[in-house]
C-alpha cells in the first residue's frame, strides 16, 4: 500500500541552526501538508501546498519556515534558524489523486522528531 | 476560531465496545475524520464521514454524526488489545483542506 515517508525519523540540532525535514508524498497526490505536534499538545496545521505554491498557512508558519518541492517527488520543510520551541514531531501528509482532486483523505507519514538543544 | 474537543482517556475491557466522543465548533465542517496513533508511529487514517451523513460503518468501526449538536463518535466493536492507541478526531471546513485536530483520546484495552 502506498505511504508517505519521512526522513530522518529523529533530528537533533543546535539552536540557531537550519534544518530541512524531508518527505516523499504518495505518488500522484496533488496536495501536500506539514503539521506539527509539540509534546503533550494538539496536532497543529502549518502549511498546505498545491500546484507548486503555498495554498494556505497558519500563524505558526512565519518567515522562519519555508516549503519546497524541489524535484517532483520530495516535499521539504525548512526551518532557517531553529528555536527551542520548534522542538516537536513534524508530520508530512498528502491527499488528492489525479482522479479525485477533492483531497478527501489525507495520509500522514511517520513523523520526524525534531529536538532543538 | 474553530475548535475540536475530546475526552482524554478511556479504559475498556477486551471484547467490550469502546465509544470515543468528539465535539467541534464549526458549522461549516464538511468532513470529519478519525485517526489512530500507536506509540512511536504516525497518524493512521481510520475512517471519515461527510457532513451530510449521520452514520458510517466500516467493519468494527461505526461513526455517528449529530450535526445539530456538533457531536461525533467512534464506536469500536469487540475491542482488542491491539486497539490500544490514541484516537484523534479532526474536522475540515468547506473552504479549506487543513485539518483541525482534537487533543486525542488515549484508549487502554485491559485483557
Amino acid at each position: 500500500e502506498p505511504e508517505v515517508t519521512q526522513t530522518p525519523s529523529h533530528q537533533v540540532t543546535q539552536m540557531g541552526q537550519e534544518v530541512i525535514l524531508r518527505c516523499v508524498p504518495i505518488s500522484n497526490h496533488l496536495y501536500f501538508y506539514w503539521y506539527r505536534q509539540i509534546l503533550g499538545q494538539k496536532v497543529e496545521f502549518l502549511v498546505s501546498f498545491y500546484n507548486n505554491e503555498i495554498s494556505e498557512k497558519s500563524e505558526i508558519f512565519d518567515d522562519q519556515f519555508s516549503v519546497e518541492r524541489p524535484d517532483g517527488s520530495n516535499f521539504t520543510l525548512k526551518i532557517r534558524s531553529t528555536k527551542l520551541e520548534d522542538s516537536a514531531m513534524y508530520f508530512c501528509a498528502s491527499s488528492g489523486r489525479r482522479t479525485q482532486p477533492s483531497g478527501t483523505e489525507a495520509f500522514f507519514g511517520q513523523g520526524t522528531r525534531l529536538t532543538v538543544v | 476560531g474553530e475548535d475540536v474537543e475530546q475526552s482524554l482517556f478511556l479504559s475498556v475491557r477486551e471484547g467490550d465496545s469502546s465509544v470515543i466522543n468528539c465535539t467541534y465548533t464549526d458549522s461549516s465542517s464538511t468532513y470529519l475524520y478519525w485517526y489512530k496513533q500507536e506509540p512511536g508511529a504516525g497518524l493512521q487514517l481510520l475512517t471519515y464521514i461527510f457532513s451530510n451523513m449521520d452514520m458510517k460503518q466500516d467493519q468494527r468501526l461505526t461513526v455517528l454524526l449529530n450535526k445539530k449538536d456538533k457531536h461525533l463518535s467512534l464506536r469500536i466493536a469487540d475491542t482488542q488489545t491491539g486497539d490500544s492507541a490514541i484516537y484523534f478526531c479532526a474536522d475540515r471546513m468547506d473552504s479549506s483542506y487543513k485539518l483541525i485536530f482534537g487533543s486525542g483520546t488515549r484508549l487502554l484495552v485491559r485483557p
